[in-house]
């Protein structure tokens, strides 16, 4: 699988605040799907991009996909206490996900 | 439309024991993949299977365990003689294809191993 590197590993905000995670390969990226796991639960997805410089909002989410297909983002903006939880990224195969080590986003109210 | 389910939730070995852990994937999803979650980490890919064929066990450990896609009845992930690193969450997820197109997979609430 390929190999991707998250950004931070930990983020602490308060509501209303501004949130951002990054992730970063080496390589170029097929494709990218973004996940969400709340604390003791299973990861749900949220969405994938496949274009260069693809951008898709939903509602308060925008995520990004670099120009050169090596990078993503995930920006939340004014968070609520409903965004706890861990957001993964996962570049995908036609054969499996690999699963970045995701960060940890706690919304101190 | 039920999601995908999984059997047992939290299961409870002692170290030498065998443990078989069930996924029955969403309704009309014949692509089966487990992954692993150590505490504080994500997920690590183990196999995808199809009907009745693995497709790629490449982060299988090598000795111990074994999954398989019967052409009736669940996915079951089976580990011979747990240790207590085996110790994890197991998350089973299903998909419709993996073809062109948005490739979701739907994942089910886990199975928690504990080995004593």
């Amino acid at each position: 699988g390929q190999q991707v590197m998250q950004i931070p590993q930990y983020q602490h905000v308060q509501e209303g605040e501004d949130f951002t995670t990054y992730c970063n390969s080496s390589t170029t990226l097929s494709n990218i799907q973004w996940y969400k796991q709340r604390p003791g639960g299973h990861p749900v997805f949220l969405i994938q991009l496949v274009k260069s410089g693809e951008v898709k909002k939903q509602k308060r989410l925008t995520f990004q996909f670099g120009e050169a297909k090596k990078n993503s983002s995930l920006h939340i903006t004014a968070t609520q206490t409903t965004d706890v939880g861990t957001y993964f990224c996962a570049p995908g195969s036609a054969r499996q996900l690999t699963f970045g080590s995701g960060t940890q986003l706690t919304v101190l109210p | 439309n039920a999601g995908v389910m999984q059997n047992p939730r939290h299961l409870v070995r002692r170290r030498g024991q065998e443990a078989r852990l069930r996924c029955s994937p969403m309704k009309g999803h014949s692509h089966v993949y487990w992954y692993r979650q150590l505490p504080e980490e994500g997920l690590k890919f183990m196999v995808y299977l199809q009907k009745e064929n693995i497709i790629d066990e490449s982060g299988m450990p090598k000795e111990r365990f074994s999954a398989e896609f019967p052409k009736e009845g669940p996915s079951i992930l089976r580990i011979q003689q747990v240790v207590r690193g085996d110790s994890a969450a197991y998350f089973c997820a299903s998909s419709l294809t993996t073809g062109t197109g948005v490739n979701e997979q739907f994942f089910g609430p886990g199975t928690r191993l504990t080995v004593l």
